[in-house]
């Protein structure tokens, strides 16, 4: 089964400056990975995601890396703003199924 | 902007009591969830729906729980008995289709709490 692991619970940036949020996973077998952002008392809302066969894609200030020999995934907010406060969470979609799988979580301060 | 709308926002309950959650999903979806977040951990996947039938669940969804969708705009979470490990945030959420675009819309949750 697909384990989703995101090892740094918090992260704390300065505005302006990048901001890394890193995912690994275990198993090969996924259509999608996908990250979402997480306000405190709303649900989550979709971010970017990433197709199993690219290793990259980028939206605005978000880009998502796909590494699939090291099983890596991250997402790059540049330049980070106090506004992107938030959990973030990384997730899949796997082959033949029909939900989203959820990681731990981030949670990302950025400060003035 | 169409949203996902979820009722009620919080609600308090004693143990063994029975609790239906309210979901009213964006119009031209297709497909159904309910997911929940206990508090300081992650969200968890516990139903999907599409035509009118349950089309996955998690071990979390057990007889105690069902889902239905009464009336072809609301989509209910129904826990027979809670239990005081079911307190925690409800998220309902919808999709076109999920294995085509990747992406879930989610309501902004009601909080349970159990007694």
């Amino acid at each position: 089964d697909q384990q989703v692991k995101q090892n740094s619970p918090s992260l704390s940036v300065q505005e302006g400056r990048i901001s890394i949020l890193n995912c690994d996973y275990t198993n090969s077998m996924f259509d999608y990975f996908l990250w979402y952002k997480k306000y405190p008392a709303e649900g989550p809302t979709f971010l970017i995601s990433i197709s199993s066969i690219k290793d990259k894609n980028e939206d605005g200030r978000f880009t998502v890396f796909l590494n699939k020999s090291a099983k890596h995934l991250s997402l790059h907010i540049v330049p980070s703003q106090p506004g992107d406060s938030a959990v973030y969470f990384c997730a899949y979609i796997s082959y033949n199924t029909d939900k989203l799988i959820f990681g731990t979580g981030t949670r990302l301060q950025v400060f003035p | 902007e169409p949203e996902v709308t979820q009722t009620p926002s919080h609600q308090v309950t004693q143990m063994g009591q029975e609790v239906i959650l309210r979901c009213v999903p964006i119009s031209n979806h297709l497909y159904f969830y309910w997911y929940r977040q206990i508090l300081g951990q992650k969200v968890e996947f516990l139903v999907s729906f599409y035509n009118n039938e349950i089309s996955e669940k998690s071990e979390i969804f057990d007889d105690q729980f069902s889902v239905e969708r009464p009336d072809g705009s609301n989509f209910t979470l129904k826990i027979r008995s809670t239990k005081l490990e079911d307190s925690a945030m409800y998220f309902c959420a919808s999709s076109v289709l999920l294995a085509n675009t990747g992406e879930l819309f989610f309501g902004e949750g009601s909080r349970l709490t159990v007694l």
